[in-house]
């Protein structure tokens, strides 16, 4: 199946521990993305690489590094999890050059720190 | 920066009956508008989408209207079925950017 896949699904763990995601996607796209949905569902981009280059680098703490081994996956480790932390995670990808730039999101990974 | 505004949070219609959800976008750059829908437990799914050269677009019950001039795009939602029942995402972007600014959804609810 081509596809955004992301793991793990679910993570649950405590305050100060620190945590990875990995995303892994098959479409052949050059631009890879992290989203944050918190609990009232509102979506905001964190990171966003390209070609394994950081394009897009908002307002995120340094705990948060996203690392992207080739443009085919894009890892977010979290250091020193704190409460707020809690939330789903997306992975997406899509394909920049002319033409819609249609991302495909991944099926979240929710993040519950205790 | 784009500024997305999307309205209602929550929508709650008879199934057979329409849903219409709108949102306003303030940079006039954007010129490329999707649609998302995010059922329980899954990712977004882009359900249509529509660039800023056509007034209109539908794919079957689903249509979307874009006024540039007033800056704002609608999704209209006919004849809907429960499992249409779903957390819809505007987006405006510009067209081979990579820079999507996202409306804060609607809730969706179909009742039998």
């Amino acid at each position: 199946d081509t596809a955004v896949s992301q793991t793990p699904k679910y993570l649950v763990t405590q305050m100060g521990n620190d945590k990875s995601i990995k995303c892994e996607q098959n479409l052949g796209h050059d631009t890879m993305y992290w989203y944050k949905q918190d609990s009232k569902k509102f979506l905001k981009i964190m990171f966003s690489y390209n070609n394994k280059e950081l394009i897009i680098n908002e307002t995120v703490p340094n705990r948060f590094s996203p690392k992207s081994p080739d443009k085919a996956h894009l890892n977010l480790h979290i250091n020193s999890l704190e409460l707020g932390d809690s939330a789903v995670y997306f992975c997406a990808s899509s394909r920049m050059g002319a033409g819609a730039n249609v991302l495909t999101f991944g099926a979240g990974s929710r993040l519950t720190v205790l | 920066g784009e500024n997305v505004e999307q309205h209602p949070s929550t929508l709650s219609v008879q199934e057979g009956d329409s849903a219409v959800i709108k949102c306003t976008y303030s940079d006039s750059a954007s010129n490329y508008f999707p649609w998302y829908k995010q059922e329980l437990g899954k990712g977004p799914q882009l359900i249509i989408d529509i660039r800023s050269n056509v007034g209109e677009k539908k794919d079957q019950r689903i249509a979307v209207t874009l006024n540039k001039t007033a800056k704002h795009f609608s999704l209209h939602i006919t004849e809907t079925q429960p499992e249409d029942s779903a957390v819809y995402f505007c987006a405006a972007s510009i067209i081979s950017g990579n820079q999507f600014y996202f409306g804060t959804g609607t809730s969706l609810t179909v009742i039998p």
